[in-house]
């Protein structure tokens, strides 16, 4: 079975371009979350899905932050326009259902530069 | 909102034992999750509780204690691949399971 994937693996860009990072969870999962690490600090919550529909963006930074999931399959995190403090490492999750238990699987992440 | 504490670096030896800490304030506590993480790559689950008590899983076990807000990983036979960071995670709930991080333990194994 394959695992969650994400692309690009690495992105440098200057201050003010766009830059849309693509998650592609395990086959079957309903539920996809967005996380990001800054340097130095803890992995934090963006948002999440449960199919096409967003559960919870409560972790979404700012409104140059766009998520979409069409199609309840693959996800695409869209910053616009990016700024110096959006660089770090953004993980995507997915876990097959919403129970208590259920065990989130990481993909290995896209690391943004942003110059 | 969620607290996560745990330390930041250990070293341990080959073949030895190390116990890596986590304490945790939370609300809607629904279980703790530990992570590990080796550099440049995805987080790989390890294990999950959500009652109080030690599992086992192999050289890694993990215990925890909801009423002290206390949990810890047990690794076992150290081998220098055990090299990596280790996340402990709070679930809480809410209709699905949210996931908030510490900012993990970077464990060195040293011959």
């Amino acid at each position: 079975e394959a695992g969650v994937t994400q692309f690009p693996s690495h992105s440098v860009i200057e201050k003010g371009q766009t830059v849309t990072l693509r998650c592609d969870p395990i086959s079957g999962h309903d539920n996809l979350y967005w996380y990001r690490r800054v340097m130095g600090k803890e992995i934090k919550f963006l948002l999440h899905f449960v199919k096409e529909s967003k559960q919870d963006e409560s972790g979404m930074p700012n409104n140059r932050f766009l998520a979409e999931r069409t199609g309840g399959t693959y996800s695409t995190l869209k910053v616009q326009p990016a700024e110096l403090e959006d660089s770090g490492v953004y993980f995507c999750a997915s876990s097959p259902g919403a129970s208590g238990s259920d065990t989130q699987y990481f993909g290995p992440g896209t690391r943004l530069t942003v110059l | 909102g969620q607290n996560i504490d745990q330390p930041t670096e250990m070293t341990a030896t080959e073949g030895a034992i190390v116990q890596i800490n986590c304490t945790y304030q939370t609300s809607g506590f629904n279980g703790l999750f530990w992570y590990q993480q080796h550099a440049g790559e995805a987080p790989t689950f390890l294990s999950y509780n959500v009652l109080d008590g030690l599992e086992e899983k192999g050289r890694f076990s993990s215990f925890l204690s909801r009423s002290k807000g206390y949990s810890y990983l047990l690794l076992k036979e150290l081998q220098m691949k055990d090299s990596a960071s280790y996340l402990c995670a709070v679930g809480v709930s809410g209709g699905y399971q949210k996931v908030t991080f510490g900012t993990g333990t970077k464990l060195q194994v040293i011959p």
